[in-house]
């Protein structure tokens, strides 16, 4: 079946702008997860969905990054007047449910360099 | 968070097991050692995950020690594609999100 879908794949942007990345769970998987990478960083956690409530968006690095999902299915992130600091690899997970016990399947990510 | 640790880096030959190692000292007793691994300008994949028994599938082998402080991922015949940052982490048990935190992983080269 389908896997995570990430769009775009590339994309660049200037300063100052705002940018939407959007994420295709796999369908079915009420669990769904933003992860960032930067360059020579590790991953690190953003935000966690469970169906279309966020519980857990201890991740997010500033009141310029949001995400919402809807319909419990499609996630946006979205992030506000973007700094050079923000270019990352952005990475989208999902899995059956949250919690310790299920296993999260990821997309190939969305490079957003800013300018 | 349980944390882990794990070498930087290995190398192995191709055809042969690599075994990469991961310390979880103060690991709990109801968490699980989770292997992801992450292939050059790919997501991350998961690789096989246990509690206390050793586990394996088609992918790979995870023995786990008696006392559960550390675990080994046995690739049984590494390929050139096997090549990859591979993660050791420890889930957090009940209560909690699920997220996963990733360490710094071992950059396994797999040469010819």
């Amino acid at each position: 079946g389908a896997g995570v879908s990430q769009s775009p794949s590339n994309k660049v942007t200037e300063k100052g702008k705002d940018v939407e990345l959007r994420c295709d769970p796999i369908s079915g998987h009420t669990a769904l997860y933003w992860y960032r990478q930067s360059l020579g960083q590790g991953l690190e956690f953003l935000i966690y969905f469970q169906g279309n409530s966020a519980p857990d968006k201890s991740g997010l690095p500033s009141d310029r990054f949001s995400a919402e999902r809807t319909g419990g299915s499609v996630s946006t992130l979205t992030i506000q007047r973007t700094q050079q600091e923000d270019s990352a690899v952005y990475l989208c997970a999902s899995s059956l449910a949250g919690g310790d016990r299920n296993i999260q399947y990821f997309g190939a990510g969305t490079r957003l360099s800013v300018l | 968070d349980a944390k882990t640790t794990q070498p930087p880096s290995m190398d192995c030959a191709e055809g042969r097991a690599a075994n990469l190692p991961c310390n979880h000292s103060t690991i709990s007793g109801n968490e699980y050692v989770y292997w992801y691994r992450q292939i050059h300008s790919q997501g991350p994949q998961y690789i096989i995950h246990g509690l206390k028994n050793n586990e394996t599938n088609e992918m790979a082998s995870l023995i786990i020690t008696e006392d559960r402080k550390s675990s080994t991922l046995i690739l049984p015949h590494a390929t050139l594609r096997d090549t990859a940052v591979y993660y050791c982490i420890v889930r957090v048990a009940s209560g909690n999100t699920g997220k996963l935190i990733f360490g710094q992983g071992t950059t396994l080269q797999v040469k010819p």
